[in-house]
């Protein structure tokens, strides 16, 4: 079985400069996440979809991350404009939904490093 | 929302012996405990987990125990390897959040 896929696997930008994130989950799973993980610390969630609907992003950065998954299954997260805080790797996650199943599994992540 | 809290911050442990990670949660209707293993470079990998209704659960040479009264969770870690080193994140699931602990640098010397 495919694990979760993610690109590109390093991005370097400066500072006000946007930037997009791609996610493919493990197929079939029908929540997908976005997580930042600045170095030292473990993930912070950023944004949770059910299909394609929004279940909660009560910490995305909204004046300048945006994310989306039109189609239910592959998901993409931009930030316009970056800031040097917005250095951080960011993963991606899907799990199952329904049934109990909480087991979330992890892609590679993006390595964003804003200068 | 959740709080986890996550001890010791590094782990030193000479190959063969065992290793401890503890953490602690703050709502008491968490339900869902995964651990975690993130290796350099790479994302985090699930490892083992317990849900709310079990004490203790094993798989080879890993076993989590939870204390629901004290609302905290444990990781051990038995004949460790070195391959074993890596950075471990406990985490709490609470309705549709998963809140994770800040990590513990486990290093297995050979």
């Amino acid at each position: 079985e495919a694990g979760v896929a993610q690109s590109p696997r390093y991005k370097i930008i400066e500072k006000r400069q946007s930037v997009a994130f791609w996610c493919n989950p493990i197929s079939g799973h029908a929540t997908l996440y976005w997580y930042q993980q600045i170095l030292g610390q473990g993930p912070k969630l950023l944004i949770q979809f059910q299909n394609n609907g929004v279940v909660d992003d009560s910490q995305l950065p909204k004046d300048r991350f945006s994310a989306e998954r039109l189609k239910g299954v592959d998901s993409t997260l931009k930030i316009q404009p970056a800031k040097l805080e917005d250095s951080a790797v960011y993963l991606c996650a899907s799990s199952q939904s329904g049934g109990g199943s909480y087991e979330q599994y992890f892609g590679p992540g993006t390595r964003l490093t804003v200068t | 929302g959740e709080n986890v809290e996550q001890h010791p911050s590094t782990l030193s442990v000479q190959e063969g012996d065992s290793a401890v990670i503890k953490c602690t949660y703050s709502d008491s209707a968490s339900n869902y405990f995964p651990w975690y293993k993130q290796e350099l470079g790479k994302g985090p990998q699930l490892i083992i987990d317990i849900r709310s209704n079990v004490g203790e659960k094993k798989d080879q040479r890993i076993a989590v125990t939870l204390n629901k009264t004290a609302k905290h969770f444990s990781l051990h870690i038995t004949e460790t390897q070195p391959e074993d080193s890596a950075v471990y994140f406990c985490a709490a699931h609470l309705f549709n959040d998963m809140r994770f602990g800040a990590g513990t640098r486990l290093t297995v010397k050979p």
